[in-house]
C-alpha cells in the first residue's frame, strides 16, 4: 500500500515564500504529483517528478528525493489567490495514483 | 473542447436507492478512475481502469461497481446507497500511465445519501 503524509494546514504572507513538504512510502514508485484544488472545484494540475531534482515552473517548484521518500512544493511570490488545498499524489508501477490529504495554505495580506 | 464530463453535478439520493454516475472523455485516454473526497481530506482511489475491459479496484471499493465498455465511458453504480457515501465524487482520466502525464478531472458529482 501507500502512505502519504503532509501537513493538514499552513498559513502564510502575501508575497512570502512557503514550503509544501510531502513524505511518502510505496513500492513500485512511477511518479509523484501536486494538484491545486480550490474550494468546491476539481483539482488542476501543478507539478510531476520522477526523478530526483527540482522542476521549476514560473512561481511553483516542486522537488524530489526518491531515497528519503520526500518531496516539497515550493511556492513564490505568493498571491491571495494561490489560498488553496495542495495535494500530493504518488503514482506506482500498476497505474495507480495515491491522494493525501492535502494540505489547506491560507495566504493572509 | 469536452475533456473529462460527469453527470448528474448534484444528486440526492434516498438510503437504499441505486443509481449511476457517468463519465465520459473525448481524449482517447486509457486509463480512467473514480474517486471520492469527503470534507477536509483528500482523494480517494475506488476503482480504475487501464483499458477497455479492464477494471480494478481501488482503496475504498465496497458498495460500487464499475465497467469499461469502451474507451470513452466509465460509469460508476452505486448499488444500494448509504449515508457514508455522501461525497463528492471525481472522474480523471489519463494517457499511458507510465508516461509523464498529467490526470485531468472531471468538474465533480455532488451526491447526498438521505
Amino acid at each position: 500500500g501507500q502512505n502519504i503524509d503532509q501537513p493538514t494546514e499552513m498559513t502564510a504572507t502575501e508575497g512570502a515564500i512557503v514550503q509544501i513538504n510531502c513524505t511518502y512510502q510505496t513500492s513500485g514508485f512511477n511518479g509523484l504529483f501536486w494538484y491545486q484544488q480550490h474550494a468546491g472545484e476539481a483539482p488542476t494540475f501543478l507539478s510531476y517528478n520522477v526523478l530526483d531534482g527540482l522542476e521549476e515552473k514560473g512561481r511553483f517548484s516542486s522537488f524530489l528525493s526518491r531515497s528519503k521518500g520526500y518531496s516539497y512544493l515550493l511556492l513564490k511570490e505568493l498571491q491571495m489567490k494561490d489560498s488553496a488545498s495542495y495535494l500530493c499524489a504518488v503514482r506506482t508501477n500498476a497505474g495507480k495514483s495515491t491522494f493525501g490529504d492535502g494540505t489547506t495554505l491560507t495566504v493572509k495580506p | 473542447n469536452a475533456g473529462v464530463t460527469q453527470t448528474p453535478k448534484f444528486q440526492v439520493l434516498k438510503t437504499g436507492q441505486s443509481m449511476t454516475l457517468q463519465c465520459a472523455q473525448d481524449m482517447n485516454h486509457e486509463y480512467m478512475s473514480w474517486y471520492r473526497q469527503d470534507p477536509g481530506m483528500g482523494l480517494r482511489l475506488i476503482h480504475y481502469s487501464v483499458g477497455a475491459g479492464i477494471t480494478d479496484q481501488g482503496e475504498v471499493p465496497n458498495g460500487y461497481n464499475v465497467s469499461r465498455s469502451t474507451t470513452e465511458d466509465f460509469p460508476l453504480r452505486l448499488l444500494s446507497a448509504a449515508p457514508s457515501q455522501t461525497s463528492v465524487y471525481f472522474c480523471a482520466s489519463s494517457t499511458d500511465p507510465w508516461a509523464g502525464n498529467t490526470i485531468y478531472f472531471g468538474e465533480g458529482s455532488w451526491l447526498t445519501v438521505v
